[in-house]
């Protein structure tokens, strides 16, 4: 099975501040990684697929790089809508999620 | 619009069943194969199970292989799963998505339906 193991788990940050993301896989996994929001009570909201493709209607300040191992997830400048969980998902041999990283205001 | 809407959650006792439904719109159902995520109070997500679009190949995840079954009925856009022996640790939100069939990106979401597991 394929692992995603997500850092940083939680972070705090500012309105404005750039914010970095990262999951690695432990097999490589091309670029079958998609990432997706989360807020409270809804349903997750796909941001980016095959790793850096930006999904329609998402704001052009996130963005996503990586391939086999490494990916990353990044905020230009934080928004207020932004603060919320954020999710890795693997889908190159089934699924698999990363632990989530949850963007708190500082 | 791609809508998923999910039913059937609520509450059951331990060893009981309980049958999640989830009725597709807005694209076309039977060219996508379709999974189920679940997500436990506080907790991130998790797997349950992916079916094809044809309805002929299902995967299960480890903690729900033998108990869930998943199945699909294209004639009616609608997604199932059937949930057997279910445990306290099978409480959760049940969201079910569509994966396009030919990379299992997930897509489009539900809004989700939650099964609660107690005595």
């Amino acid at each position: 099975d394929i692992q995603m193991t997500q850092s940083p788990s939680s972070l705090s940050a500012s309105v404005g501040d750039r914010v970095t993301i990262t999951c690695r896989a432990s097999q490589g996994i091309r670029n079958d990684l998609n990432w997706y929001q989360q807020k409270p009570g809804k349903a997750p909201k796909r941001l980016i697929y095959a790793a850096s493709s930006l999904q329609s209607g998402v704001p052009s300040r996130f963005s996503g790089s990586g391939s086999g191992t490494e990916f990353t997830l990044t905020i230009s400048s934080l928004q207020p809508e932004d603060f919320a969980t954020y999710y890795c998902l693997q889908h190159k041999s089934y699924l698999t999620f990363g632990g989530g990283t949850k963007v708190e205001i500082k | 619009e791609v809508q998923l809407l999910e039913s059937g959650g609520g509450l059951v006792q331990p060893g009981g069943s309980l049958r999640l439904s989830c009725e597709a719109s807005g694209f076309i159902f039977s060219t996508y194969a379709m999974t189920w995520v679940r997500q436990a109070p506080g907790e991130g997500l998790e797997w349950v199970s992916i079916i094809n679009s044809a309805g002929g190949s299902t995967f299960y995840a480890d903690s729900v292989k033998g108990r869930f079954t998943v199945s699909r009925d294209n004639s009616k856009n609608t997604l199932y799963l059937q949930m057997n022996s279910l445990r306290a640790e099978d409480t959760a939100v049940y969201f079910c998505a569509n994966m396009d069939s030919s990379r299992w990106s997930v897509d489009s979401w539900g809004q989700g339906t939650l099964v609660s597991v107690s005595s």
